[in-house]
C-alpha cells in the first residue's frame, strides 16, 4: 500500500495571494493522482486528475492549476486566491490494483 | 455525466436502531465505494463494490451492490454513538474519474 502526504496542513492567506499546495506520494503506486476540493458541509468535487508526469485533466473551470513534475508528486497552485477558494483540499490515489482509493490527510485553506 | 445521489443528506437515528443509507448513480460504473468521514478529517476507505450483487459486512454496516438498478445501499444495524459520521458513495466513472455524492450526515444519539 502508499501512504500520501499532503504539505501544509493548515493555511490561512489573503486574497489574491498565490498558493502551492503539495501532494507526495510513498510506497507502491498506482500511476493516477486526483485533487479533490471539499467546501464546508459538502461532497467532495474532483479538480483535477493525472494518468503521469506532465498530464493533467482539469474538470471545472476555475482559478486553480497542478502540477505533476515528478511520478510521486503532486501541485495544486493559484496565482491569486479567491474567497471561494477555501476549503478542504484532498489528494487521492487509487491502490495498485485500483480497487482502493487512498486519500491523503487533507489541507484546509481559508482565503481571508 | 455522471452524477451520484445519496439519501438521506441528514439521518439522527437512536442507539441500537437499523437505517439504510442509499446511493444511486446515474451511468454504468465497474465499482463503487463508501466511505467515512469524521469532522475536520480525511475520509477514511469503508467498503468496495466490484461487481453486482456484491456485499460486504464489517461490523454493524453492510453494503450491497445492484448494478442493474444502479443502485448501493450503506445499512447500519443497532447504531451506536460511535458510527457518528459524513457517509460518501462514490462511483468509479470513465477517464479514472472518481465522483462522490453528496454524502449522508449521521448523528447517533444515546
Amino acid at each position: 500500500s502508499q501512504t500520501i502526504h499532503q504539505w501544509p496542513a493548515t493555511l490561512v492567506q489573503p486574497v489574491g495571494s498565490p498558493l502551492s499546495l503539495e501532494c507526495t506520494v510513498e510506497g507502491t503506486s498506482n500511476p493516477n493522482l486526483y485533487w479533490y476540493r471539499q467546501a464546508a458541509g459538502r461532497g467532495l468535487q474532483l479538480l483535477f486528475y493525472s494518468v503521469g508526469i506532465g498530464q493533467i485533466s482539469s474538470e471545472v473551470p476555475q482559478n486553480l492549476s497542478a502540477s505533476r513534475p515528478q511520478d510521486r508528486q503532486f501541485i495544486l497552485s493559484s496565482k491569486k486566491l479567491l474567497l471561494s477558494d477555501s476549503g478542504f483540499y484532498l489528494c487521492a490515489q487509487p491502490g495498485r490494483s485500483g480497487n482502493t482509493i487512498y486519500f491523503g490527510e487533507g489541507s484546509w485553506l481559508t482565503v481571508v | 455525466e455522471l452524477k451520484v445521489e445519496q439519501n438521506p443528506l441528514f439521518l439522527s437515528m437512536q442507539e441500537g436502531k437499523n437505517y439504510t443509507i442509499y446511493c444511486n448513480y446515474s451511468t454504468t460504473s465497474d465499482r463503487l465505494y463508501w466511505y467515512r468521514q469524521d469532522p475536520g478529517k480525511s475520509l477514511e476507505s469503508l467498503f468496495v463494490l466490484l461487481s453486482n450483487g456484491a456485499v460486504k459486512q464489517e461490523g454493524r454496516l453492510m453494503a450491497s451492490l445492484d448494478t442493474k438498478a444502479r443502485l448501493s445501499t450503506l445499512h447500519i444495524t443497532a447504531a451506536v454513538h460511535d458510527l457518528s459520521a459524513t457517509y460518501f458513495c462514490a462511483v468509479h466513472g470513465s477517464g479514472s474519474r472518481l465522483t462522490f455524492g453528496e454524502g449522508t450526515q449521521l448523528t447517533v444519539n444515546p
